[in-house]
């Protein structure tokens, strides 16, 4: 238990759904983060939020769209996925102060398959 | 230009035996250089981090890392290599441009075998 939840852990859709991911921390973070996690590629950084406001978006296109309401929650809403999109999104939060120094913590990241 | 190289693919140990995950780095100015592990179906889990000091770093699971700066490395060692050690291990440093950007290996698969 990393302290960082994410749901639904497998999502199965058509490219024509629309589908969200959702990912909440309980650590007190300020920071909350979306990777895309594709075989034997290193993470690819897609958005960072720190303080509710979006600091890092990282050429994303706009099919996937990032919201964050409050400092304990992020989602990912997805909508005409491709099939390269399936991958798996990784959620990660880090402290406050601590943004270059400190650590990230990952939830258990949300299988996504587009079909 | 900032990059991580981690240049094998997966590495086999015997259970036993030590380990190395080898990595290196470019990086402008002052590395913050990062491990960390995935166990399968998981997230990624810290092991440990070098940010200034002593070169030798120990972390999580009896693992450690040695920096060197003059040959821009930062490998993961452990003495005695256990089953469970197997997993996916992922290098990174932190972009010096950025407050938030890690530059990520692409992992190394390690495998232990009994």
């Amino acid at each position: 238990e990393t302290g960082v939840t994410q749901t639904p852990r497998h999502l199965v859709m058509g490219m024509t759904n629309k589908k969200s991911l959702k990912c909440e921390q309980h650590l007190g973070h300020n920071a909350m983060y979306w990777y895309k996690q594709s075989a034997k590629k290193p993470l690819e950084l897609m958005f960072v939020y720190s303080l509710e406001e979006r600091v890092e978006n990282n050429s994303v296109p706009s099919r996937f769209s990032p919201e964050c309401p409050n400092s304990s929650h992020l989602f990912l809403h997805l909508h005409t996925l491709q099939p390269e999109d399936s991958a798996l999104y990784l959620c990660a939060s880090s402290p406050p102060s601590a943004t270059r120094t400190g650590e990230l913590f990952f939830g258990e990241g949300s299988r996504l398959t587009v079909l | 230009a900032q990059s991580v190289a981690q240049p094998e693919d997966q590495v086999n140990v015997a259970e036993g035996n030590p380990l190395t995950v080898k990595c290196t780095y470019s990086v402008s100015g002052n590395p913050y250089l990062f491990w960390y592990v995935q166990y399968p179906n998981r997230g990624l889990q810290f092991l440990l981090k070098y940010i200034t000091g002593d070169n030798l770093v120990k972390g999580s699971y009896g693992f450690e890392a040695e920096f060197n700066k003059s040959q821009t490395s930062f490998h993961l060692k452990k003495p005695s290599a256990l089953v469970s050690d197997s997993a996916l291990y992922f290098c990174a440093v932190r972009d010096q441009d950025s407050n938030y950007q890690l530059i990520w290996g692409a992992g190394t698969k390690l495998i232990i075998k009994p």
